[in-house]
């Protein structure tokens, strides 16, 4: 079973405040999402990379792939409350449709 | 609206008293999946299938089954839950292909407790 690693866990942060959550593999994937959820509800996602070194932005977030398409990590640029969720981040595998869930990052982003 | 739903969304019940949490998705999906999320250990999942008829097992299976019988639907029963089955249940579905890169729509959860 292939496994994803998350860091930080936990993270509380004032409004304004830059940060980034990583994740990591010694894995390849041919695929890496992240999600986003909410208390209450499923996880919604949020991007999806498939080229090694590909950089996506979604406003104030940028994801980025590894080269080795192990890992990947979530910067979130002027954190504000709105952004508070756990973030999960889910590499595809080569074969078949299974996903790999890294266990979350808590972001509370404090007003 | 695209969409995934479950019910119940939350159930109490107690042990061995076999439930049913019913899975459904509009999208015409082929693959379909279950989870538990509990505090630490992440999504891990319980069951998935590949289109109707076509079921295999996940990372944590024991306890639970499922059946594919409609390409909409996908059940997920206990048959005698006990309390170690306590947790919050996520749904899934997501187009199969190459173009597809695994993504998954999840339903709302359904939390149980199985006192």
């Amino acid at each position: 079973t292939q496994l994803l690693e998350q860091s930080p866990q936990f993270l509380s942060i004032q409004e304004g405040e830059n940060l980034t959550v990583y994740c990591n593999s010694s894995s390849v994937f041919s695929s890496l999402q992240w999600y986003r959820q909410e208390p209450g509800e499923g996880p919604v996602l949020l991007v999806t990379v498939v080229t090694g070194g590909e950089v996506k932005k979604l406003k104030r977030l940028t994801f980025q792939f590894g080269d080795a398409r192990k890992d990947s990590s979530l910067h979130i640029t002027a954190a504000q409350p709105g952004d508070t969720g756990l973030y999960l981040c889910a590499g595809g595998e080569t074969s078949g449709s299974r996903l790999t869930f890294g266990e979350g990052t808590q972001l509370t982003v404090n007003p | 609206e695209a969409q995934v739903t479950q019910n119940p969304r939350y159930l109490i019940t107690v042990t061995g008293k076999k439930l049913t949490v019913t899975c459904s998705q509009n999208m015409n999906h082929e693959y379909m999946s279950w989870y538990r999320q509990d505090p630490g250990l992440g999504l891990r999942q319980i069951y998935y299938s590949m289109n109707v008829e076509v079921t295999d097992k996940g990372d944590v299976p024991e306890g639970y089954k499922v059946s594919r019988k409609e390409k909409r639907n996908f059940p997920l029963i206990l048959e005698s839950p006990s309390p170690n089955q306590t947790s919050l249940y996520f749904c899934a579905s997501q187009r199969t292909g190459i173009s597809s890169y695994n993504e998954q729509f999840f339903g709302p959860g359904t939390r149980l407790t199985v006192l």
